[in-house]
């Protein structure tokens, strides 16, 4: 079963920062957490993914608590592709993935 | 484009016929996983492979669905005797376990409907 909660639907304003949170309060210390999205009809693409430090790469920043207890998701400058479900998962590395129903971003013009 | 790709795209079958879907992964990857994905719900996990063992199957991963990955390169995922309620989309997933990074890498989907 998937460990972590996510709010069901956001909207977000192109040209802004979309903050997408996820909350993993029973995440064991060597799970990672990971972001993927799934664009409508599309397998899920990776997003980013932490242990304990903030990472940032070409397409997000991702946000850890100290407590690892919940974390965000940022899309800098969100795009009307930008669209689409966000899933967080917490995991071991290597093994699978328990997916929720994520969050459907809607990036409005 | 991940690298991962799925054969075929699509698949409609009528019920109680037999279907295969082939997964290719990233080359040097040695893990590779089925998912099940139906409408409006996230991908549930249903099976993965180191090389080619394979180390876990969920429980719903019933006796008329098997998997195999014959040399540890692609995988082809069997369902016997079809249901209505096997309808959806499956998807194949793919990561290197050891290596830096151990994201998975999902492949576009095969789309199965059961009339």
């Amino acid at each position: 079963d998937a460990k972590t909660t996510q709010p069901t639907s956001m909207d977000c304003a192109e040209g802004r920062a979309a903050n997408l949170p996820c909350n993993h309060s029973t995440i064991s210390g060597n799970e990672y957490v990971y972001w993927y999205r799934q664009i409508h009809s599309q397998g899920p693409q990776y997003i980013i993914h932490g242990l304990k430090n903030n990472e940032t790469n070409e397409m997000a920043s991702l946000i850890i608590t100290e407590d690892r207890k919940s974390s965000t998701l940022i899309l800098p400058h969100a795009t009307l592709r930008d669209t689409a479900v966000y899933y967080c998962i917490v995991g071991n590395t290597g093994n699978q993935f328990y997916f929720g129903t994520g969050t459907s971003l809607t990036v409005i013009p | 484009d991940t690298g991962v790709s799925q054969d075929p795209r699509h698949k409609i079958t009528k019920r109680g016929q037999n279907v295969t879907f082939r997964c290719d992964p990233i080359s040097e990857h040695n893990r590779l996983y089925w998912y099940r994905q139906t409408l409006g719900q996230g991908p549930e996990f249903l099976t993965y492979f180191q090389n080619e063992a394979q180390l876990e199957k969920s429980r719903l991963l019933s006796d008329r669905f098997s998997a195999e990955r014959p040399k540890g390169s692609f995988s082809t995922l069997e369902i016997q005797r079809t249901e209505q309620g096997d309808s959806a989309m499956y998807l194949c997933a793919s990561s290197l376990v050891g290596g830096r990074d151990n994201e998975q890498f999902f492949g576009p989907g095969t789309r199965l409907t059961v009339l």
